[in-house]
């Protein structure tokens, strides 16, 4: 079945406790992407790859790292997480070909932080 | 700067009738568009798109239209059913690459019985 899987689900945390929320997907997608979702704000893009170690920032990168050493995983890391990336938290992916932005991205379920 | 919006954050309507969710944007260079459909605790889900060529595009009780003077698109649903009860996103790739992506706030559409 073709799915983006994330973990964990739910994660309650503390201030400045490094944490990694990790993305994997087995349709062979070039592209990967993080979104987090609030109140009010709809769906903003924190970063995305292109490819292998090829990665950029979307709108709200502050406070995230991310890297892409292999094709189907993403893994979204929070340094120092402060209560203000408390979120719910979507990875997706979408394959090349022709215009990218034509084709539609496959959404993991999500993961809610809390970050206290 | 929210370059896609959505200023319904609800709507609801009987089931049967058609349910009409909105959606603008501010960046005339986007030349496609898509709506995600999204029900609690899952991630969100294609709904139907539309390139920017054209002003309707149908997908069975899915209609999309398109105003590009009005930088304007909505997305019509007939008849409506209780299963369609979801928070409904617009979403636009940045033009020419399509590399980023640019969600509205979102609908929360529910049909009632």
């Amino acid at each position: 079945e073709a799915q983006v899987t994330q973990n964990p689900r739910y994660l309650i945390t503390v201030t400045g406790k490094k944490l990694t929320v990790t993305c994997s997907q087995n349709m062979n997608h070039e592209y990967m992407s993080w979104y987090r979702q609030d109140p009010g704000l709809g769906l903003r893009q924190i970063y995305y790859s292109m490819n292998v170690e090829v990665t950029d920032k979307g709108d709200v990168p502050e406070g995230y790292k991310v890297s892409r050493k292999e094709k189907r995983n993403f893994p979204l890391i929070l340094e120092s997480p402060s209560p203000n990336q408390t979120s719910l938290y979507f990875c997706a992916s979408t394959a090349r070909g022709g215009i990218l932005g034509n084709q539609p991205q496959h959404f993991g379920d999500g993961t809610r932080l809390s970050i206290l | 700067d929210q370059q896609v919006k959505q200023n319904s954050p609800s709507l609801s309507v009987q089931e049967g009738r058609i349910s009409i969710l909105n959606c603008d944007y501010t960046n005339s260079m986007f030349d496609y568009f898509l709506w995600y459909k999204k029900y609690p605790a899952e991630g969100p889900t294609f709904l139907i798109s539309i390139s920017s060529i054209k002003d309707k595009n149908e997908d069975g009780r899915f209609t999309v239209f398109l105003n590009k003077s009005a930088k304007h698109l909505s997305l019509h649903i007939v008849p409506s059913q209780p299963g369609d009860s979801a928070v409904y996103f617009c979403a636009a790739p940045s033009p020419n690459t399509g590399n980023q992506f640019y969600f509205g706030t979102g609908t929360s559409l529910t049909v009632i019985p």
